[in-house]
């Protein structure tokens, strides 16, 4: 079955700093890769998405870039701010399929 | 709020007992996801239903079963529990089989967390 790799697992980065999270899909005909993001003690929360026909997606501080040659998706957060502290999970949808299959997770934490 | 609800929100049991998790969906959302998340691990998929059809499967125990009821809310059971299976339980709904305008996008409740004693 398909396979999503995420690294890094934990990420500490200054406020105001970029921080970026990469991830890998073993399916090549995956086709949709959104991002979720969950806060402590609750249920992840999607906060990006891109899909195979676009390389890059920028919404405000946030952007996922993707190269579905190398099967590479990355977010990107610019300006950290203590609230994005959270763990961020990278997901794939199988091309065809309907089941989102989740990477490991980063715990990424804003220190002020 | 995501609008998924799921209950019981904590639950402590015993090894061999049986439990039944509850969720109800967005208004609207005919399909149903389960997912287990353990410590250090991602969020594993478990089961899909749509509008009470079981739709895909993946790694579910034999132990554990599933169901959609008529009225959309879903059941995950789970039976001879043992300590392993501790871990939160996640429902998440969609709109159809793919998602909503969103192409997949899921809506997560906030879980029930599982500890086996």
């Amino acid at each position: 079955g398909e396979n999503v790799e995420q690294h890094p697992s934990t990420l500490s980065v200054q406020e105001g700093d970029s921080a970026v999270i990469k991830c890998t899909c073993s399916d090549s005909a995956s086709n949709y890769f959104p991002w979720y993001k969950q806060e402590l003690g609750k249920g992840p929360q999607l906060i990006i998405d891109i899909r195979s026909n676009v390389g890059e997606k920028k919404d405000q501080r946030i952007a996922v870039t993707l190269n579905k040659t190398a099967k590479h998706f990355s977010l990107h957060i610019t300006e950290t701010q203590p609230e994005d502290s959270a763990v961020y999970f990278c997901a794939a949808k199988e091309g065809g399929g309907n089941k989102l299959t989740f990477g490991t997770g980063t715990q990424l934490k804003v220190e002020l | 709020d995501s609008g998924v609800t799921q209950t019981p929100k904590h639950l402590i049991t015993a090894t061999g007992q049986r439990v039944t998790l509850r969720c109800s969906p967005r208004s609207g959302d005919l399909s149903v996801y389960w997912y287990q998340q353990s410590l250090d691990q991602g969020l594993q998929f478990l089961i899909q239903y749509y509008n009470g059809e079981e739709r895909a499967k993946g790694n579910i125990l034999e132990r554990f079963s599933a169901q959609q009821f008529p009225d959309l809310h879903s059941e995950l059971n789970l039976s001879s529990l043992e300590l392993g299976d501790s871990a939160l339980y996640f429902c998440a709904s969609s709109v159809g089989t793919s998602g909503s305008a969103r192409s997949g996008e899921l809506f997560f409740g906030e879980g029930s967390r599982l500890t086996v004693l």
